[in-house]
């Protein structure tokens, strides 16, 4: 397996944009968390699906912030628009249920200028 | 609500020797689990070692082992044989098992310690 997969690797974009990060988790995996990590806030939960269906949205700092996942296999974050204190590293994981930990992405380190 | 704290923000160590680093947790619930993640520069999260709590035995991944203490609610990671890949940012977090709630699933980390190796 390919393991979790983030795109794009690296964004920069100007204040106002829209910007959307996407992400394919493991085949089979039915849990689903997009995490934020900056060096004054650590790593945040923002949101997480289970079998597609977000179960808690609690982290997502504004409505400027959304999350989908259409199918098993693909989900998006979107901000829109964008702002410098949005300027972070996303990551994405998924997980079985149960006691496994977490596979992580890669990351996609968001710069808004 | 769980929280973990991991009370060092810097640790550092002479290659080939051993390193703990520390992870305190708050919950009122009595089965969960427990993860040490380990974040390179690269900043891959690599999970390191996990402990389900209703376990006594601690986990041992090579030379990675844990100090599970379930009543002073502290989970520890001993580093040894200490190696210059080991230099990274270390987080622990905790998973509960408590199915029906919404923290069901969902990892809560600690602040994190960077690890620096001395060659």
């Amino acid at each position: 397996d390919a393991g979790v997969i983030q795109s794009p690797r690296h964004e920069v974009t100007e204040m106002g944009q829209e910007v959307t990060l996407r992400c394919k988790p493991i085949s089979g995996h039915d849990y689903l968390f997009w995490y934020r990590q900056t060096m004054m806030r650590g790593l945040e939960l923002l949101i997480y699906f289970n079998n597609n269906v977000p179960i808690d949205d609690s982290g997502m700092p504004e409505d400027r912030f959304s999350a989908k996942m259409p199918n098993a296999s693909f989900s998006t974050l979107k901000i829109q628009p964008s702002e410098p204190r949005d300027s972070a590293v996303y990551f994405c994981a998924s997980s079985l249920e149960g006691n496994y930990g977490y596979t992580f992405g890669s990351g996609t380190r968001l710069t808004v200028v | 609500a769980q929280t973990v704290t991991q009370s060092q923000p810097e640790m550092s160590v002479q290659e080939a020797e051993t390193v703990t680093l520390s992870c305190t947790y708050d919950t009122s619930e009595s089965d969960y689990y427990l993860f040490w993640y380990k974040q390179p520069p690269s900043r891959q999260m690599i999970l390191v070692i996990r402990q389900e709590a209703y376990k006594q035995q601690n986990a041992t991944e090579n030379r990675f082992s844990v100090n599970f203490q379930k009543a002073a609610k502290s989970f520890s990671l001993k580093i040894s044989d200490s190696q210059l890949g080991d230099a990274a940012m270390y987080f622990c977090a905790y998973r509960t098992l408590n199915a029906g709630g919404t923290s069901y699933g969902k990892l809560t980390f600690g602040q994190g310690t960077i690890l620096t190796v001395h060659p």
